[in-house]
This record gives C-alpha cells, structure tokens and sequence, in this order.
C-alpha cells in the first residue's frame, strides 16, 4: 500500500531555533500533501495544503511567515518551524494524497507517523 | 453546521461487544467516505473505505453508508480492548480538501 514517511519523528529544541520537518511519498507521486497540528486530546487541525511547484495554502490563523512549506518535487514536502516558541510544541502529522488503489480509485488520504516537536 | 460531524463520545463497550460509531456530513455530492483509526499519540490510519449505499464488510469492520440520510457508519463486531482508540470519519469535498470529524474516542473494556 502507499507508505508516507515523515522525519524526525520527534525533536526538542531551544527556543527560538527553526526546525524542518520531511514528509516523503516513498511509492507514489504526491502532489499534494496536507500538514496538521495536534494538540493532547485534540482533533487534527489543518495547517496547510501543500501543492507541488506552487505556494502551500495556508488555513486562517496560520502564520505562514512561521511555518515554511515547501513542495519542490512529487515526493517531498517540508514543514519549517521557525523561531519555534514554547506554546508551538505539539504533534505536527502530514498526509499525502492520491488514487484508491483499489476498483474505485478515489482520491484518498495516507498520513505519515507524526513529528513530536517540543521546544524548551 | 460543520461539513462532517461525529459524536465526541466517549463510546464505551464491553469486550465482545459490537461498537457503533456514526458520522454524518453536509455535502450531498460527497462520493467517497473513509474511516481512520487513531491511537493515542499516533497519526491516523486508514481502515476502511466506501464509495456505494449499503454495507461494506472488512473483517469485524462493517461500513455503511447511505447516501440519501447523509451518514456513514461503522461497526466492529467483537470489539477487542486493542480496538480502544479515536475513530474519525473523513470526507472529501470539492478541490483538494478532506474534511474530518473531530472523531469518536472507544474504549473496549475487558
């Protein structure tokens, strides 16, 4: 089945330091990818919808400046957390989307494993 | 109303039980419909997919869906205490965008 792999699959840092996470479509061709933020106990929240070769689409109250993404091929996305803060620690999970493999060949969802970022 | 809603819970069942989770969204032309399972500090998974009215089994998993009352459904029969997790419905719509209930936390008790 589709495997989407994400790294570092968690990651503490000092405050004020940027922290890049991957997310890698590794047998098929993405070409959009979707970044959420999960807080404890918390539903997903959309963060953006990255497209490949053009600017992600950030969702309302999402600070773009803050959080880099960046599509550049059919198989990578990458989520810059810059000058990370405290209060920006949190579960922060890709998905990619892509064809049902099976009769149907829906579009459908397949989530890399999580980053957990805490920043001290 | 939001585009695709479930019931927070929590669902409790006893193990062996048959455990009943529902979603219901808000965009007749919706095609397809998945199911995720989350455990807790972990990403969601994809457990099962419908795309037809009626019933589609998987397993002790059983989706139904229905079209015209606009809500999809999914049943674990003999629910096993490794079953305890959040369920969320997903829906795409339009575009590019999944819209996800905020999910349903079960419990399989012992």
């Amino acid at each position: 089945g589709a495997v989407v792999s994400q790294h570092p699959s968690w990651v503490i840092c000092k405050s004020g330091t940027s922290v890049k996470i991957e997310c890698r479509s590794l047998d098929f061709q993405a070409t959009t990818m979707f970044w959420y933020r999960q807080f404890p106990k918390q539903s997903l929240m959309l963060m953006a919808t990255s497209n490949e070769g053009s600017k992600a689409t950030y969702e309302q109250g999402v600070e773009k400046d803050k959080f880099l993404i960046n599509h550049a091929s059919l198989t990578l996305s990458t989520l810059t957390v810059t000058s990370a803060h405290p209060e920006d620690s949190s579960f922060y999970i890709c998905s990619a989307k892509h064809r049902d493999r099976g009769r149907n060949g829906a579009n459908v969802l397949t989530f890399g494993a999580g980053s957990r970022l805490t920043v001290l | 109303q939001k585009e695709v809603e479930q019931n927070s819970g929590p669902l409790s069942v006893p193990e062996g039980a048959i455990a009943s989770l529902n979603c219901t969204y808000s965009d007749r032309v919706s095609q397809s419909f998945f199911w995720y399972r989350q455990y807790s500090g972990k990403s969601p998974e994809l457990i099962m997919s419908i795309y037809s009215n009626g019933d589609k089994e998987d397993g002790r998993f059983t989706a139904q869906l229905n079209k015209a009352s606009q809500y999809v459904s999914l049943l674990i029969r003999d629910s096993q205490p490794s079953d305890s997790a959040t369920y969320l419905c997903a829906v795409p719509v339009t575009g590019n965008q999944f819209y996800f209930g905020t999910g349903t936390s079960l419990t399989v008790i012992p």
